[in-house]
């Protein structure tokens, strides 16, 4: 079965301090892995995705995220964060046809 | 980007009443559209998928009587949360994917969720 595990409830941040919010995996077969980002009140936005080639994938607001698969591991970076950054963020995994979200990690940006 | 909309953003019943969901895609059909429910401060836990033209799949421990999917079209799917009650208070959010070339590889894209509260 295929499971996410983000292991951190929460990060904090100084802006302009590069970010990293950390996502492990579990799935049978090529891995189709996703991050989404949430903002209060509001459905989940599509930052980024890997489904195959390069393991660094770039998306949305200036994101990206390193595929390992030794380490089964796909975090979520940013080189220097902003107050605007601060979101709910989830890794999610589809197999087959169902997508897992992980637990969620909330990024907190301080000025 | 896709564009998913969902209706209404805020709900307010009283219990023992039910309450219309509904989820669009706006700018594509979407054939499967997927039902999920957020408590405070946790995941999304996948209810049920809808299916355009056929019965829902619900997930283990959902009950379907209680919560009636309904994917009339190829761009609009509906919850019922019927016979609500305030354990039922929840973020619903709604979403589909963009099939490419039939494969599952597509992100999913969200309504911007409905805020049930049941007094």
């Amino acid at each position: 079965a295929q499971s996410v595990a983000q292991p951190e409830d929460q990060v904090n941040v100084a802006e302009g301090n590069p970010l990293t919010v950390k996502c492990t995996y579990s799935v049978s077969g090529n891995p189709y892995l996703f991050w989404y980002v949430q903002y209060p009140n509001r459905g989940l936005q599509f930052l980024l995705k890997y489904i195959t080639g390069d393991n660094l994938v770039k998306g949305s607001y200036g994101f990206e995220a390193e595929f390992n698969k030794s380490q089964t591991s796909f975090h979520l970076k940013k080189p220097s964060a902003l107050v605007s950054d601060s979101a709910l963020y989830f890794c999610a995994v589809t197999g087959g046809f169902k997508t897992i979200f992980g637990a969620g990690t909330r990024l907190f940006v301080k000025a | 980007g896709a564009v998913v909309s969902q209706h209404p953003s805020w709900v307010i019943c009283k219990s023992g009443t039910s309450v219309k969901i509904e989820c669009r895609s706006l700018d594509f059909q979407a054939t499967t559209m997927f039902w999920y429910r957020q408590f405070p401060k946790q995941s999304l836990m996948l209810m049920a998928t809808s299916n355009e033209g056929s019965k829902a799949t619900y997930e283990q421990g959902v009950e379907k009587d209680k919560f009636l999917i309904n994917h009339a079209s190829l761009t609009l799917s509906t919850l019922t949360v019927t016979s609500a009650h305030p354990e039922d208070s929840s973020f619903y959010i709604c979403s589909a994917r963009l099939l490419a070339g039939g494969s599952n590889t597509g992100e999913l894209f969200f309504g911007e969720g409905s805020r049930l509260t049941v007094l």
